[in-house]
């Protein structure tokens, strides 16, 4: 099973100030990484695929890189609305898929 | 709009079944890999098992294995997995996910609501 590590667990951010998340892999997931956003009460939704493909609808100051084992989400200016749980997944060797712990992004 | 909704949560005992449902629309439903994805109170992410677009294939996270059933009507559009002797471990909101793709290297891409399911004498 391929073990996904975030950190922090929690992220202070100022409004306006850039936000980095990290994501390891245990193992080597070639480009397979996703990110997800999810806001209290609300159900995961799917931010960035492919390490850094944006999903739909998703705006650009959200980016995400690495390659391999290490992976970043970087939030440019984090918005009001960006508050929220943040969570990698490897969907590169399954099943399992796995997810990290989450990453919580507050002011 | 592409959707998944669920429906089937509620109070179970320990050692009860129950079964879970999910109606998509606004997609070929027969292509695309389907998921039940987990999440405890207060806790994260947990993927349950996933069922190939056929429904020729599916795969269970261990915790599950023996308990679980996921299974697909193509012709209604619907989703189920049927839970049976739960435990308390299992109390958790439980999301239907439409996988990207129809191969089972896709992140998940389409999430319902969720539905909660508490196991409790």
């Amino acid at each position: 099973e391929i073990v996904m590590t975030q950190s922090p667990a929690t992220l202070p951010v100022s409004p306006g100030e850039g936000a980095t998340l990290s994501c390891r892999a245990s193992q080597n997931i070639n480009n397979n990484l996703a990110w997800y956003q999810q806001k209290p009460g609300q159900a995961p939704r799917l931010l960035i695929y492919d390490i850094s493909t944006r999903a739909a609808g998703i705006p650009t100051r959200f980016s995400g890189s690495g390659s391999g084992t290490e992976f970043t989400l970087t939030i440019n200016s984090p918005q009001s609305e960006d508050y929220a749980v943040y969570y990698c997944q490897q969907y590169s060797t399954w099943p399992p898929y796995t997810f990290g712990q989450g990453t919580k992004l507050e002011i | 709009e592409v959707r998944v909704l669920e429906s089937g949560g509620g109070l179970v005992q320990p050692g009860g079944s129950l079964r879970l449902s999910c109606e998509a629309s606004e997609f070929t439903y027969s292509i695309f890999f389907m998921n039940w994805v987990r999440q405890a109170p207060g806790k994260g992410l947990e993927w349950v098992s996933t069922i190939t677009g056929s429904g020729g294939a599916t795969y269970y996270a261990d915790s599950v294995k023996g308990r679980f059933t996921i299974s697909r009507d193509n012709s209604n559009n619907t989703l189920f997995l049927q839970m049976n002797d739960l435990r308390a471990e299992d109390t958790a909101v439980y999301y239907c996910v439409k996988s990207r793709g129809f191969h089972g290297r896709n992140p998940f891409h389409i999430w319902g609501q969720g539905t909660m399911l508490t196991v409790s004498s």
